[in-house]
């Protein structure tokens, strides 16, 4: 059974970054698409981004645009989401999630996020 | 972006209860790319529906999806304990933004 094992709780200053790890434990890497989720307390979800390592697409919400790295180490099976400049508005819990994606004819098909990290809680605070 | 919202925002519910949830879509979406994840206090989302009305082998048979186009529904047939939650739909697919809907808390009446 896939496992995607989250790097541990952060607390950070407004404008400082922060960067999650998200490691596979089993499965073909290089073909998921690694996505990151997060949820501010009380709320709903929010997708982030993602990165597919098979087709070298690297995608986030327009929301994000600038502040976001999505990243993904093969060799290790591991994800990352770097978020920068910090703020208030960015404390929340944050989750890896994984799609498989397979070739078809005509492109690809993605299947939904099926196995969920454990959720990194990112706490900003002066 | 496709905008997803979901109605109602909150279902009271009894167990033994037929629970209905709507997702209804800003615009047209393929069915193969719609959805249905649970998420419980403290834990992360766990899917269970995808491709609109397909159920993972895990997931009981009590949950059923269904619908196309612009208008998405979720069924839980007879409500069990477990089942209070808090529920999202979910479009997905080749083109981001992926989205979800604002989520229907189901919750003990």
């Amino acid at each position: 059974q896939v496992q995607l094992v989250q790097s541990g709780p952060e607390v950070k200053k407004p404008g400082s970054s922060v960067k999650v790890s998200c490691k596979a434990l089993a499965g073909t890497f290089s073909s998921y698409c690694m996505t990151w989720v997060r949820q501010a307390p009380g709320q709903g979800l929010e997708w982030m981004g993602r990165v597919i390592p098979i087709l070298g697409v690297v995608d986030h919400a327009q929301k994000f645009q600038g502040r976001v790295t999505i990243t993904a180490d093969t060799s290790t099976r591991t994800a990352y989401m770097e978020l920068s400049s910090l703020r208030s508005e960015d404390t929340a819990v944050y989750f890896c999630a994984r799609a498989t994606v397979t070739k078809v004819f005509g492109g690809y098909h993605y299947y939904a996020m099926d196995a969920w990290g454990q959720g990194t809680t990112v706490t900003v605070s002066s | 972006e496709i905008v997803l919202t979901q109605s109602p925002g909150t279902l009271s519910l009894s167990p033994g209860e037929r629970a209905t949830l709507s997702c209804r879509a800003s615009q047209s979406v393929s069915s193969s790319y719609l959805a249905w994840y649970q998420q419980k206090p403290g834990q992360a989302p766990r899917l269970l529906i995808y491709g609109a009305s397909i159920r993972p082998t895990v997931i009981p048979d009590r949950f059923s999806g269904n619908g196309s186009g612009t208008d998405f529904t979720l069924t839980i047939s007879r409500l069990q304990p477990e089942d209070f939650a808090v529920y999202y739909c979910h479009h997905y697919g080749d083109s981001p933004p992926w989205t979800f809907g604002q989520g229907t808390k189901v919750d003990i009446k």
